[in-house]
């Protein structure tokens, strides 16, 4: 069956400092990978996406997640986090129509 | 452009209560999405629509729960017989194209259902 983890529920990084966010998925064939970010007020937004080709793949704000197949993981990371970066942070993958979400990982940014 | 709406933004209504959900999606996208998002939980999917019809609705808990998209864009979550489980942020999510959950999909802000 289709699901996503998503280890951490909360993580606390200073800013400026670099991030790593885990996600293991489990999916039978080539899975179609996100990451969300979803601040207080604000909707869903696509920070970025895998199909295939290059497993390193960059998205906006200044994120980038690498596709390990061996692993079954997706991990975000960013070099530098800004205090704007303090949100949850959900990984999905999609396969045939439905899209399966992790539980979240929630990010806070100490100056 | 104007993106996915949801109307109402929150809406509180007592067990055993009828209750309906709106969804616009951005114009032009022709695959919709219902979610269900219960506190600490990530998103949880519940129906996909393309065009009018509903492409696959395993996510949907029971036969209380029903959607609908007549025209292929405004499209109605509806629930019968609430429960105090049903409590959740329910959001709408709109994609251009055929692809199914494999593209990019739009959120709306979500309706925050509390049913007592």
């Amino acid at each position: 069956a289709q699901s996503v983890t998503q280890p951490d529920i909360h993580i606390t990084v200073s800013e400026g400092a670099s991030l790593e966010l885990r996600c293991n998925y489990s999916y039978g064939a080539t899975p179609y990978l996100f990451w969300y970010v979803q601040s207080p007020g604000q909707g869903l937004q696509l920070l970025l996406k895998y199909f295939s080709g290059d497993t390193l793949v960059q998205g906006i704000k200044g994120f980038e997640a690498e596709f390990k197949r061996s692993q079954s993981s997706f991990n975000l990371r960013k070099p530098s986090v800004h205090w704007s970066d303090a949100a949850e942070y959900f990984c999905a993958c999609t396969g045939g129509f439905k899209t399966i979400f992790g539980a979240g990982t929630r990010l806070f940014v100490k100056a | 452009g104007a993106g996915v709406s949801q109307t109402p933004s929150n809406k509180v209504t007592e067990k055993g209560k009828y209750v309906e959900l709106r969804c616009d999606p951005i114009s032009g996208h022709t695959a919709l999405y219902w979610y269900r998002q219960s506190l600490g939980q990530g998103p949880e999917f519940l129906i996909y629509f393309q065009g009018t019809g509903a492409a696959d609705d395993s996510g949907l808990p029971n036969d209380r729960f029903f959607a609908v998209r007549p025209e292929g864009s405004v499209s109605t979550l509806k629930i019968q017989r609430t429960e105090r489980g049903d409590s959740a942020v329910y959001l709408c999510a709109s994609s251009p194209g055929t692809s199914g959950g494999r593209g990019e999909q739009f959120f709306g802000p979500g309706t925050r259902l509390t049913v007592l």
